[in-house]
């Protein structure tokens, strides 16, 4: 499968304690976007790696939220101290570059419920 | 306010029948547009992209036409399928470098009855 690939699919976890998803683009796609989805609305775009270095950040990205691309090819999206409010759809999307008519492919996401 | 607005919220219809979904936006200034189509639990998966030069791109049973004056866009959908049951997002880009800055619609819900 040579499609960008997330793990985990479901996480479950208690309000306070931290979680961390992986994320595995396309090969040799040097662009990789985090997407924050809930029910009922569109993807909402958090944060992008250009190879290694993270160029944008969302306002929504708050504090508790950290992401790493450390070696320009899988990305890691960290959630400290989860609230419930963070229960969502994470999708990671990857592209081969930017430019006119770039083309996104995500992931199938991690649903993440936070009791 | 960029905007990205979608009608219906939802559409049910049965298996081969036509149907058009819509979209509406208020981005300025604009590059390009996208249709996807997100199955349940799945991310989204690319129909088309089209530039304000572009009027129509199909893509199979896809159609996608785009009125750059009235920033208007809808998907037809012909001889609809089983599988073409899922959402249906509008997606607006207002940069031809910075895809960050994507505005998604909230999606059609797409139900295709046997």
């Amino acid at each position: 499968d040579t499609g960008v690939s997330q793990n985990p699919r479901h996480k479950i976890t208690k309000r306070g304690q931290n979680v961390t998803f992986r994320c595995d683009p396309i090969s040799e796609h040097n662009r990789l976007y985090w997407y924050r989805q809930t029910l009922g609305q569109g993807p909402e775009f958090l944060t992008y790696f250009q190879n290694e270095a993270q160029l944008e950040k969302s306002r929504l990205l708050s504090d508790r939220f950290s992401a790493e691309r450390p070696k320009g090819s899988f990305s890691t999206l960290e959630i400290q101290r989860t609230e419930q409010g963070d229960s969502a759809m994470y999708l990671c999307a990857s592209s081969p570059d930017g430019g006119t008519n770039e083309k996104l492919f995500f992931g199938s996401g991690t649903q993440l419920s936070v009791l | 306010k960029n905007q990205v607005e979608q009608s219906p919220q939802s559409l049910i219809i049965l298996e081969g029948k036509n149907c058009t979904l819509q979209c509406n936006y208020t981005v300025s200034p604009f590059s390009n547009l996208r249709w996807y189509k997100q199955d349940t639990g799945r991310g989204p998966v690319s129909l088309t992209i089209m530039t304000f030069s572009e009027n129509t791109k199909s893509n199979g049973r896809y159609t996608a036409t785009l009125d750059a004056d009235t920033k208007q866009s809808s998907l037809h959908i012909t001889a609809s399928q089983l599988s073409d049951s899922a959402s249906y997002i509008c997606v607006v880009s207002p940069s031809s470098y910075n895809t960050d800055k994507l505005i998604f619609g909230t999606g059609t819900r797409l139900q295709v009855f046997p």
